[in-house]
């Protein structure tokens, strides 16, 4: 059965590199063709989708985080990482980390984890 | 950015009886190589992640009761729940999946008993 289960500081002060990871059970991220990535949601921006990334790479990630973000995986650890640099308030949001079907060229999340609330504040 | 626009933005039915929320995008998820609208419906109960219900813009994803069903293509979508139970209680969200990143969501639409 498959699980995904988020975890990382749930405040961030503004300006910091927010951190999480996602460990995935019922599921190995190097054998399976999935992509694996995070999307957020808040009640002022709604559902924001993050970005994904392969074992082997093809990373995509939202143009609006790009110069921030890095999504990485560990085999070793059957893990999924995300990096969000300088954040502020805006930043504030539950992360959810999801598991994304390759779909004809695209990815679908076709499976996500119970989220993280992460606040960013002084 | 493809923009998603849901409408209603709240929704009450009765029990037993439909319903049905729209979506629509700002530019065409239909792609012409492969005939496929690039558009899912999720729903998400309170306190709990989205989940899957519909892929293609009309396949239910596994498990899902087939009470739920969905329709349209190019810019222009429907969600029907055929007959409401009270564990249809949640906020739905359309998706577009399609081109380049972001894959863009709509604000969603709360769906409630009357």
């Amino acid at each position: 059965q498959l699980q995904l289960q988020e975890s990382g500081p749930g405040l961030v002060k503004p300006s910091e590199t927010l951190s999480l990871t996602c460990t995935v059970s019922g599921d190995s991220i190097s054998s399976s063709g999935y992509f694996w990535g995070w999307i957020r949601q808040s009640p002022g921006r709604g559902l924001e989708w993050i970005g994904s990334t392969h074992y082997s790479g093809n990373s995509k990630y939202n143009p609006s985080l790009q110069s921030r973000v890095t999504i990485s995986v560990d085999t070793s650890k059957n893990q999924v990482s995300l990096k969000l640099t300088s954040v502020t308030a805006a930043d504030t949001a539950v992360y959810y980390c999801a598991r994304e079907r390759p779909v004809n060229g695209q990815r679908l999340a076709a499976f996500w984890g119970q989220g993280t609330l992460v606040t960013v504040s002084s | 950015d493809i923009v998603m626009t849901q409408s209603p933005d709240s929704l009450a039915v009765s029990l037993g009886e439909r319903a049905t929320i729209n979506c629509k995008s700002s530019q065409s998820v239909l792609y012409s190589s492969n005939n496929k609208n690039y558009l899912a419906w999720y729903q998400q109960k309170p306190g709990q992640p989205p989940k899957l219900l519909i892929y293609w813009a009309s396949t239910r994803e596994s498990g899902v009761p087939d009470r739920f069903s969905a329709s349209g293509s190019g810019t222009d979508f429907t969600l029907t729940i055929s007959s409401l139970q009270a564990e249809d209680v949640a906020v739905y969200y359309c998706q577009q999946y399609s081109g380049n990143p972001p894959y863009t969501f709509g604000q969603g639409t709360k769906l409630e008993i009357k």
